[in-house]
């Protein structure tokens, strides 16, 4: 069965860098895209971006574009998700998400279990 | 970007009984050269994350219960619960998946009256 798996909670100062892993099992990891999502406290979701998982394309939302860097390690069926300049408004629970097809104009079909990011001084 | 308004922010509906929210989109998620919207319908239970329930605007996911339906094309949907149970309690959210960057609702929560 599909399983996505994330890195565990993160606590960050302002200014600094987090990365978030997602490792991925029960499919063909190259076949599909992953997409992240953030949710903060008592807000709706917010799509930041995917990665194509088989040839590295990316797409990220202008909102982060700059301070995004999602990116792939098929070796290990892992994709990552990388974001800087933390502000306190950064925190959040960050999710991976399994696109249901290649093109990243799909469904996600699969959600990993969620990395809370808290940002603060 | 395309906003995406649901209605209502929240409902309460008796168990056995029908409940329905609405997604609005600013623009059209129809893809005329396939005839496909692109919208899907998520559900969010406390602690959990999102589960999909609809794509496409009207097919389900598989394992999805027939009680959760979609309809709708263009801009505006709707997802129905036929004989809402106990543990359809939950919040709700549309996404449209036609243009980057994709949006999400704001969510509707579903309670028990």
């Amino acid at each position: 069965q599909v399983q996505l798996v994330q890195s565990g909670a993160e606590v960050m100062k302002p200014g600094a860098s987090v990365k978030v892993s997602c490792k991925a099992s029960g499919y063909t990891f190259t076949s599909y895209t992953m997409h992240w999502v953030r949710q903060a406290p008592g807000q709706r979701l917010e799509w930041m971006g995917w990665i194509n998982a088989g040839n590295g394309d990316t797409k990220y939302s202008q909102k982060f574009q700059g301070r995004v860097t999602i990116t792939r390690d098929t070796s290990a069926s892992t994709a990552y998700m990388e974001l800087s300049s933390l502000r306190s408004e950064d925190t959040a629970v960050y999710y991976c998400a399994k696109g249901a097809g290649y093109s990243g104009y799909d469904p996600v079909d699969y959600w990993g279990q969620g990395t809370p990011v808290t940002v603060s001084s | 970007d395309i906003v995406m308004t649901q209605s209502p922010d929240s409902l309460a509906v008796s168990l056995g009984e029908r409940a329905t929210i609405n997604c609005k989109s600013s623009q059209s998620v129809l893809y005329s050269s396939n005839n496909k919207n692109y919208l899907a319908w998520y559900q969010q239970k406390p602690g959990q994350p999102p589960k999909l329930l609809i794509y496409w605007a009207s097919a389900r996911e598989s394992g999805v219960p027939d009680r959760f339906s979609g309809s709708g094309s263009g801009t505006d949907f709707t997802l129905t619960i036929s004989s809402l149970q106990a543990e359809d309690v939950a919040v709700y959210y549309c996404h449209q998946y036609y243009s980057t960057p994709q949006t999400f609702g704001q969510g509707t929560t579903v309670e028990i009256k």
